[in-house]
């Protein structure tokens, strides 16, 4: 089932700060975020594991929690190169698989 | 060091028509995946592969077919082209090392029309 992503849009000026959230109905074992420009293909960014693990981005942070089957992704002091559209994969058991959010589309203006 | 490629960029079939598409990966990774993304639906993942010679069905297989020949390469084959088939395709792959909790490097993307 996929998962939900919130907000699907946001429009920020340069400097702000963004949340983007991820929510499962099922439990989890992992949580993957991508982010897409236009035309492009997507590139990861962080990969949160449950147990607390946390693998990427040094300039983005996030959490997950895995009672709740949430993530959230937080964008600090966003640049103009921050604009995409941002997606959540969710792992709920290895089998190597990851199911998709919908995406949220980040829009940063000068 | 090329990373994914994927082979045609674009390309207009006809409904009926078949084709392959090629993706093709050179940082030795052992898990490749096929995804198709439509507007507004995120990713879905078509069929996958563990390691050479294997694969596996994703959430919409229905309507395609894979080969994994060599660890390098990963061909999803359309046999009867329907306009619902009308998408953006990425190839993607990953060490696999730990499973499937693994960063995936996706291809530039195959965009694919059905008249």
């Amino acid at each position: 089932q996929q998962p939900v992503q919130s907000p699907q849009a946001v429009i920020l000026r340069e400097g702000e700060d963004a949340v983007i959230n991820c929510s499962s109905s099922k439990a989890l074992y992992s949580v993957h975020w991508y982010r897409q420009k236009h035309g492009e293909a997507p590139v990861f960014l962080m990969i949160l594991l449950k147990g607390g693990e946390q693998k990427g981005h040094d300039k983005i942070s996030a959490s997950f929690n895995e009672k709740k089957q949430q993530s959230s992704l937080y964008l600090t002091a966003s640049q103009l190169s921050y604009s995409g559209t941002y997606f959540c994969g969710t792992e709920s058991r290895s089998n190597y698989q990851l199911i998709w959010g919908a995406g949220t589309k980040l829009i940063i203006k000068p | 060091n090329a990373g994914v490629t994927q082979t045609p960029k674009f390309r207009v079939l006809k409904t009926g028509q078949s084709m392959t598409l090629l993706c093709a990966q050179d940082m030795n990774h052992e898990y490749m995946y096929w995804y198709r993304q439509d507007p507004g639906m995120g990713l879905r993942l078509i069929h996958y592969s563990v390691g050479e010679g294997t694969t596996a069905k994703g959430e919409v297989p229905d309507g395609y077919n894979v080969s994994r020949l060599k660890k390098q390469n990963f061909l999803l084959g359309l046999e009867s082209a329907a306009p619902s088939q009308t998408s953006v395709y990425f190839c993607a792959s990953s060490y696999g090392l730990a499973g499937n909790t693994d960063t995936q490097y996706f291809g530039p993307g195959t965009r694919l029309t059905v008249l």
